[in-house]
């Protein structure tokens, strides 16, 4: 089955303790990305790559790191997470190839700072 | 950056009226739109996309239009059905190298009552 796998669906962590949320996908897509959503805000990209060890910043990558060395796989690292990281995680992926940049996204990870 | 605004931020319609949720951008570049929806504790979906070549798209209920002079899109769900409730988001690519950055609207929950 075609999907964007991410890991973990829930995580409760500390101020300051460095974490990773995994994304693979299984279509051979060129484009990922990572978006956070929360109340009223919408979704807001983080950082998305075009192709492996091509990324770039999104609206709000402050905080956070990514990388690509393979393509089915994008993880989303925080290295010192705060309270104000505390959001809904949507990994996504595009083929791209036609134009267009239809995302599909993964089930989403629920993060809580404390 | 890319400013997308999205309006309105609720809409409430009878089961079969029409719905239209207008998105305004400001990045002249921008050549691909896609619109999405998520249900309540879902992942966002993508319903219907266009790209700048094309000034309207149907499928089924649901319709896209653009006008790319006055830098603002529409989608349109006609005879609307009580599953159509989700919130629903416009986005916009960005033109040029940064081709993989995509900034969403705020959302417009919509409700459909039977």
């Amino acid at each position: 089955e075609a999907q964007v796998t991410q890991n973990p669906r829930y995580l409760i962590t500390v101020t300051g303790k460095k974490l990773t949320v995994t994304c693979s996908q299984n279509m051979n897509h060129e484009y990922m990305s990572w978006y956070r959503q929360d109340p009223g805000l919408g979704l807001r990209q983080i950082y998305y790559s075009m192709n492996v060890e091509v990324t770039d910043k999104g609206d709000v990558p402050e905080g956070y790191k990514v990388s690509r060395k393979e393509k089915r796989n994008f993880p989303l690292i925080l290295e010192s997470p705060s309270p104000n990281q505390t959001s809904l995680y949507f990994c996504a992926s595009s083929l791209a190839g036609t134009g267009a940049l239809g995302y599909t996204f993964g089930s989403g990870t629920r993060l809580t700072v404390v | 950056g890319e400013n997308v605004e999205q309006h309105p931020s609720t809409l409430s319609v009878q089961e079969g009226d029409s719905a239209v949720i207008k998105c305004t951008y400001s990045d002249s570049a921008s050549n691909y739109f896609p619109w999405y929806k998520q249900e309540l504790g879902k992942r966002p979906q993508l319903i219907i996309d266009i790209r700048s070549n094309v000034g309207e798209k149907k499928d089924q209920r649901i319709a896209v239009t653009l006008n790319k002079t006055a830098k603002h899109f529409s989608l349109h769900i006609t005879e609307t059905q009580p599953e159509d409730s989700a919130v629903y988001f416009c986005a916009v690519n960005a033109g040029g190298t940064s081709y993989g950055k995509l900034t969403f609207g705020q959302g417009t929950i919509l409700t459909v009552h039977p």
